[in-house]
């Protein structure tokens, strides 16, 4: 059984560097077919896909945090990370990394495996 | 502001039905599979439907969903408590070029 779980910083400061890291168990990160990838969920909102990285390194992110979000994968340590420059108070969140499945972006099968969320504020 | 519109809140009955709907436009219901999702707050997020109709294994036939045109729908029969959750519907959108979600719907079965 594939498990997601997310490591990172609680709480961080304005305009610091978010980094997150989301360790896979039970599945090869290299397997191919699936595209592993960070989604947040902002207090009181609905879900927000931050990006995605496949086991090859190749990454797409959602338009709106372009230029401040990179991701890379580490298939030796199965394992994928998510960095956020220039943090915001906007952008406390609970953050979940999850396994998309589908052949993007002709065919979106779904979000079939999910991290527990880690919960992430930036206050000063 | 969500991509995709969904009712904030639906409650119903324990044994009722209830319909949550997911509106969006030609560029990502009307495009592409839509998939819904069930999360209790502070839990993993659990995969619903696939490809707008489709059950993963162990999830029970109670839950269904369909589309048509740019605007889908999950039903769920025979309500428990246990199905007290936020229900989120989500797809890819082809013109932003992102996997777009609703504004999800926080079920309260009374």
């Amino acid at each position: 059984q594939v498990q997601l779980q997310e490591s990172g910083p609680g709480l961080m400061k304005p305009s610091q560097t978010l980094s997150l890291t989301c360790t896979v168990s039970g599945e090869a990160i290299n397997g191919g077919g699936y595209y592993w990838s960070w989604i947040r969920q902002l207090p009181g909102k609905g879900l927000e896909w931050i990006g995605y990285i496949y086991y090859s390194g190749s990454a797409h992110y959602n338009p709106s945090l372009q230029g401040r979000v990179s991701t890379s994968v580490d298939t030796s340590g199965n394992r994928f990370s998510l960095k956020l420059n220039s943090v915001t108070a906007a952008d406390t969140a609970v953050y979940f990394c999850a396994r998309v499945r589908g052949v993007l972006p002709y065919y979106f099968y779904g979000v079939d495996v999910w991290g527990q969320g880690a919960t992430v504020t930036v206050s000063s | 502001q969500s991509v995709l519109t969904q009712p904030p809140s639906m409650s119903a009955a324990p044994g009722q039905k209830v319909t949550i709907s997911c509106s969006g436009s030609s560029s990502n219901i009307g495009k592409n599979s839509v998939s819904w999702y069930q999360h209790v707050p502070g839990t993993a997020p659990k995969l619903l439907i696939y490809d707008n109709h489709k059950r993963p294994s162990g999830i029970p036939d109670r839950f269904s969903g369909s589309k048509s045109g740019t605007s889908a729908t999950l039903d769920i029969t025979g309500l428990q408590t246990g199905d007290e959750a936020d229900y989120h519907c989500g797809t890819w959108d082809t013109s932003l070029s992102a996997v777009v979600f609703g504004g999800g719907t926080k079920l309260t079965v009374l």
